[in-house]
């Protein structure tokens, strides 16, 4: 298995607190991505990475930011969470150019916001 | 726009049975073509992929999957179903549009296996 971790696994909070999602991997790949995982809409990206300081956004960026001062460290964050972010957030590696390179998941992180 | 339908949400079979998951697309270009499994609790792995070439392309734990063109398809196939393959699926698609990566996932597809 590929050496990601994400943490924490699991966070509860409230509305309008921010919260970061850590995304941290062993590998050295290139390209790191964030996911959030819904009912009936699979996965949709939120942002992906580039390499260190290089990022962009995905289908549903808005309300979340990331930043990669590290190759090994991808963090998303949550300015002010809100009730429509409780979601289970992945993060994703590749050592291959987007789209074609096979993506290495995480174990998830489960956020709920109260 | 750029879509990605799994038409079912879920699928029940028989430990032995064959098993067929269908995805379609809607993509302006000949996109990369991904199917994911995700036990329960688990992140997603790949089970194959489609770039070009041979349109049969075969995965890993006996998967299959087919690219049609015509059809805007990429069916996963297994021959004969496992308990262990109880699980979600999930098709993917990727392609660049507009100098920026869009890769999309399908609602995904549970699989229940019956003794």
């Amino acid at each position: 298995d590929a050496g990601i971790t994400q943490s924490p696994r699991h966070k509860v909070t409230e509305t309008g607190t921010p919260v970061t999602l850590r995304c941290h991997q062993t590998e050295n790949h290139r390209y790191m991505y964030w996911y959030r995982q819904d009912p009936g809409h699979g996965l949709r990206l939120i942002h992906y990475s580039y390499g260190v300081k290089d990022t962009d956004k995905g289908e549903v960026s808005d309300g979340y930011s990331v930043s990669r001062s590290k190759t090994e460290d991808f963090l998303l964050t949550l300015e002010s969470a809100t009730s429509s972010q409780t979601s289970v957030y992945f993060c994703a590696i590749s050592d291959m150019e987007p789209p074609a390179g096979t993506q290495y998941f995480g174990p998830g992180t489960r956020l709920t916001v109260l | 726009a750029q879509s990605v339908t799994q038409p079912d949400i879920h699928i029940t079979v028989s430990e032995g049975a064959s098993l067929e998951l269908r995805c379609n697309y809607s993509y302006g270009a000949t996109p990369y073509l991904f199917w994911y499994v995700q036990s329960p609790g688990q992140g997603l792995q790949l089970l194959l992929k489609y770039f070009s070439g041979d349109t049969l392309v075969q995965g890993i734990k006996g998967f299959e999957a087919e690219f049609k063109r015509s059809q805007s398809s990429f069916n996963l196939r297994k021959p004969s179903v496992h308990w262990s393959d109880a699980a979600e699926y999930f098709c993917a698609v990727g392609a660049w549009k507009s100098n920026n990566n869009d890769m999309r996932f399908g609602a995904g597809t549970r699989l229940t296996v019956k003794p």
